[in-house]
C-alpha cells in the first residue's frame, strides 16, 4: 500500500542554518503531498501542500518540490528561526475513492539560538 | 481563527473500560475524522465520516470503535473495551468539503493501564 518515509530525527541547528527534512513517498496512483507541523501542545497545522508532480509548495519560509521521478517531497528552509522547533509531518492523500492522509513518523526539529 | 477542541487532552483508563473522546469540528466543517499516533510511531488514519455516517475505516477501527455525531457540534470516539494497545494520542480532524484541508485538533492522550 501507498506509504510515507521521513528522515529521522531529531534534527538540531542553530538559528539561520539551512534546513532540509527529507521525505520519499510510496505511491500507485498520483497522489497530494502535504507537510504538517506540530508546534508543542497544539494540534497539527497544515505547512504547505502540492497537489501534482513538480508543482512547489510554500508557506512561511518553507518549500518542498513534488519530485515523481524521485518520489519525493523534501523540506527546506533557507534559515530556521527558534520558532520553528517542531516536530514535522510528510504525508500524502492518495485521492480518488479515498481522502485519507497517510504519514510519516515526523520529524523533531530544535533550533537553538 | 476557527479551530478544532477536543477533551480530554489526557485521559487514564483501566483495561476493559469504556472511553469516550470528544472532538468540537469546525462549525461550518462537513467532512470529519480520527488518527491515532502510538508513541514513536506513525499518525495512522482511523475512519471518517460523512452524512451521519462512516464513510472510510482502516483495518484498525474494529468493533470496539464507534463513532458518533450526537448533536449539531459534538463527534465522538468510543472505545468499548480498552486495551493497552490503545494507548495513544488521538486526533480529531475536519474538513469543509472532501478534497479540502483537514483542520487538526491538539489530540487526547489516551493511557490504557
Amino acid at each position: 500500500g501507498d506509504s510515507v518515509t521521513q528522515m529521522e530525527g531529531p534534527v538540531t541547528l542553530s538559528e539561520e542554518a539551512f534546513l532540509t527534512i527529507n521525505c520519499t513517498y510510496t505511491a500507485t496512483g498520483y497522489p497530494s503531498l502535504f507537510w504538517y507541523v506540530q508546534y508543542p501542545g497544539e494540534g497539527l497545522q497544515l505547512l504547505l501542500k502540492a497537489t501534482k508532480a513538480d508543482d512547489k509548495g510554500s508557506n512561511k519560509g518553507f518549500e518542498a518540490t513534488y519530485r515523481k521521478e524521485t518520489t519525493s517531497f523534501h523540506l527546506e528552509k533557507g534559515s530556521v528561526q527558534v520558532s520553528d522547533s517542531a516536530v514535522y509531518f510528510c504525508a500524502l492523500s492518495e485521492g480518488g475513492a479515498t481522502n485519507k492522509l497517510i504519514f510519516g513518523t515526523g520529524t523533531l526539529l530544535a533550533v537553538q539560538p | 481563527e476557527p479551530e478544532v477542541t477536543q477533551t480530554p487532552s489526557h485521559q487514564v483508563t483501566q483495561m476493559g473500560q469504556e472511553v469516550i473522546l470528544r472532538c468540537v469540528p469546525i462549525s461550518n466543517h462537513l467532512y470529519f475524522y480520527w488518527y491515532r499516533q502510538i508513541l514513536g510511531q506513525k499518525v495512522e488514519f482511523l475512519v471518517s465520516f460523512y452524512n451521519n455516517e462512516i464513510s472510510e475505516k482502516s483495518e484498525i477501527f474494529d468493533d470496539q470503535f464507534s463513532v458518533e455525531r450526537p448533536d449539531g457540534s459534538n463527534f465522538t470516539l468510543k472505545i468499548r473495551s480498552t486495551k493497552l494497545e490503545d494507548s495513544a494520542m488521538y486526533f480529531c480532524a475536519s474538513s469543509e468539503s472532501e478534497r479540502a484541508t483537514q483542520y487538526f485538533g491538539p489530540g487526547t492522550r489516551l493511557t490504557v493501564l
